[in-house]
């Protein structure tokens, strides 16, 4: 199963961009890149993703390595409704069913 | 339209028991997978279901089951519990599972406790 690497934690001011890194060296080909993020006591919701382009939409941007080993999610500026934990995960696109494998993720902190 | 519904929302059993937790998909989502959270573990990757099929299984005992209906509504089953059952349970619907391009939309989850 693609795995990704996210710090555990990190800190935002409000108001300032923040963006939170992960790794997935072992990505394939055909693999999409897609940010998740879960607000306390609530199930993950969608954030974005991406294959290979960099990616934009009205909640963030998706940073992609020309090497697709890393990627970047950017919040423009921080909100404390932005306070969650984010998740970068794998979704494969063989043909086949893949198992869906979450980190650890980075639990954002916004600072007022 | 309506998201993914879970329910029950919460729930108490005791060892021993057995309990069935029910997902219905958005509308028109033909893929439900379900996973279970817990602050050791983190979320886990139960099982998938497209179709009325178990399409892939996650590494969990065979007293973790599921079905998906016609409907496309799934429920899961988890028998002789114990008390590392205990977590959130959640379930999630896509459009289909086979393009990982697809998002998956999250129900709010089933919180279960075993005592």
């Amino acid at each position: 199963d693609a795995k990704t690497t996210q710090p555990n934690s990190m800190e935002s001011n409000e108001e300032e961009p923040v963006h939170l890194p992960c790794n997935h060296s072992t990505i394939s080909g055909t693999d999409y890149i897609h940010w998740y993020r879960q607000l306390p006591s609530q199930g993950p919701e969608y954030v974005i993703h991406g294959l290979t382009s960099n990616v934009n939409n009205r909640m963030a941007s998706l940073a992609i390595a020309e090497d697709r080993k890393s990627s970047t999610l950017i919040l423009h500026r921080a909100t404390l409704r932005d306070a969650a934990v984010y998740y970068c995960i794998l979704r494969g696109n063989s043909g086949g069913y893949q198992k869906v494998t979450f980190g650890t993720g980075t639990k954002l902190q916004v600072i007022p | 339209k309506a998201g993914v519904t879970q329910t029950p929302r919460y729930l108490i059993k005791t060892r021993g028991q057995q309990v069935t937790l029910s997902c219905s998909p958005i509308s028109g989502h033909r893929s439900v997978s379900w996973y279970q959270q817990t602050p050791g573990q983190g979320l886990q990757f139960l099982f998938e279901y497209f179709s009325e099929t178990q399409r892939n299984k996650g590494n969990f005992p065979g007293r973790f089951s599921g079905r998906q209906f016609s409907n496309s509504r799934s429920e899961m089953n988890v028998s002789t519990l114990e008390l590392g059952d205990s977590a959130l349970y959640l379930c999630a619907s896509s459009v289909r599972s086979t393009s990982g391009a697809n998002v998956l939309t999250f129900g709010a989850g089933s919180r279960l406790t075993v005592l």
